[in-house]
């Protein structure tokens, strides 16, 4: 199976700053990988698919890029409704596999 | 409105069985790769099973294969999620989710989600 690993774990940030998350696979995805934010007792919400399309609807401030076996999530200036958890996610011969999450907390 | 609507959890003693469904609207639900996908209380996201459009395919996570099994009745818009002796660490928010589709093509991505419906397994 193909283990992803997100970095960091935690993230603590200010209205205002560049945030970058990074997703690590364990083999080559080419470009299927996609991320949501998920808010506490919500259901997780798309906001990236194919590594760098952005769902509609999801603010331009969102993006990804990367190939291969790493991938990043930026949110060029975060918000306040940014604060939540940040999930990468594979898919690749019909096998989906999550990252563990990142927290983006408040500093 | 797009939606996606999840039932019958519930709690189940280790060892028993539960029935979930997923009930969809506002969109042509014959069409779509439909999955279940689940969260431990405080961990991440597990994808458990995917099913093809038609049922043309069926997938699962080995945590679940052959305990679970996933069907689908586009005559009723309905995806379910049989799953049978269940164990502590099946216990989670169990959600329905819809794949993406771009210009027809799957994208493997999750865009629509349900609001999840929770298993308890406890004796």
């Amino acid at each position: 199976d193909i283990q992803m690993t997100q970095s960091p774990s935690t993230l603590s940030a200010s209205v205002g700053d560049r945030v970058t998350i990074t997703c690590r696979a364990s083999q080559s995805l080419s470009t299927w990988l996609a991320w949501y934010q998920q808010k506490p007792g919500k259901a997780p919400k798309l906001l990236i698919y194919e590594t760098s399309s952005l769902e509609s609807r999801v603010p331009s401030r969102f993006s990804g890029s990367g190939s291969g076996t790493e991938f990043t999530l930026t949110i060029s200036s975060l918000q306040p409704d940014d604060f939540a958890t940040y999930y990468c996610q594979q898919y690749k011969t019909y096998l989906w596999t999550f990252g563990q999450g990142t927290k983006v907390e408040i500093k | 409105e797009v939606q996606l609507v999840e039932s019958g959890g519930g709690l189940v003693k280790p060892g028993g069985s539960l029935r979930l469904s997923c009930a969809a609207s506002g969109f042509s639900f014959s069409r779509y790769t439909m999955n279940w996908v689940r969260q431990a209380p405080g961990k991440g996201l597990e994808w458990v099973s995917s099913i093809g459009s038609g049922g043309s395919f069926i997938y699962y996570a080995d945590s679940v294969k052959g305990l679970f099994t996933i069907s689908r009745d586009n005559t009723k818009n309905s995806l379910f999620l049989q799953m049978n002796s269940l164990r502590a660490e099946d216990t989670a928010i169990y959600y329905c989710a819809r794949e993406k589709y771009s210009d027809y093509v799957p994208t493997g991505a999750f865009d629509i989600w349900g609001q999840g419906t929770v298993v308890t397994v406890s004796s």
